[in-house]
């Protein structure tokens, strides 16, 4: 079984709807992220949590909100999509060693696309 | 601002070929920089770089860091059509955001 999922792995909407976009964890990890992909953009940071009272914007969080419910999920909404928020969404974990490692893992992706 | 470029953008080669690819970064206080392979799913990762001149390998992958000049090279030798892939690299800082990614090379492998 996959350590970190999504759902749904593909969703069209029409603007102005509400959207949630979930990710569930196995691994154990206190921290959890929301990434978009645009082509050309590479990974934008959307929202970060360090734990489940922490929750902190990223570079481009204008359009989203975040609920983590648990350690072990971290949910993504868009209160009114909008056709730029068309884009390929991860969901990741990480958890900080003792050596100074903190390596993410990612979900499968959720491509959203927004008429 | 903190930021990562990589380069060339888009590179297609024929199998066989030794490829690579360039990323270098300005971002404050940093702590490591991250190699990852991206197919159609979501990436999948590679190396891990903390410490300059030391060489990490994977089979015919192989990456080093020059924390001197910036900058982070991913080379792979002997391509094969299933190298065709985004290749990301991303750096982590210290505090706030933890990683900022580079838009990606993408490599064709022809057979």
């Amino acid at each position: 079984d996959a350590d970190v999922t999504q759902t749904p792995r593909n969703r069209i909407t029409k603007t102005g709807k509400r959207i949630m976009l979930e990710c569930s964890q196995t691994k154990g990890h206190d921290r959890m992220y929301w990434y978009r992909q645009d082509p050309g953009l590479g990974l934008q940071l959307i929202y970060y949590s360090f734990d489940v009272k922490d929750i902190n914007k990223g570079e481009i969080s204008d359009g989203y909100s975040v609920s983590r419910q648990a350690q072990a999920k971290f949910s993504l909404s868009l209160e009114s999509a909008i056709p730029n928020q068309t884009a390929l969404y991860f969901c990741a974990t990480s958890d900080p060693g003792g050596d100074g490692t903190d390596t993410q893992y990612f979900g499968p992706g959720t491509r959203l696309t927004v008429l | 601002e903190d930021k990562v470029v990589q380069s060339p953008l888009s590179l297609v080669v024929h199998e066989g070929d030794t490829v690579t690819l360039n990323c270098s970064y300005e971002v404050t206080n940093f702590r490591s920089l991250l190699w990852y392979k991206q197919e159609k799913k979501a990436p999948t990762f590679l190396f891990m770089l903390t410490s300059s001149g030391i060489e990490k390998k994977s089979g015919r992958l192989s990456s080093i860091l020059d924390k001197k000049e910036l900058f982070s090279i991913l080379n792979i030798t002997a391509t094969q059509t299933g190298d065709s892939a985004v290749y990301l690299c991303a750096v982590r800082y210290n505090y706030g955001q933890n990683f900022v990614f580079g838009p990606g090379t993408r490599l064709s492998v022809l057979p």
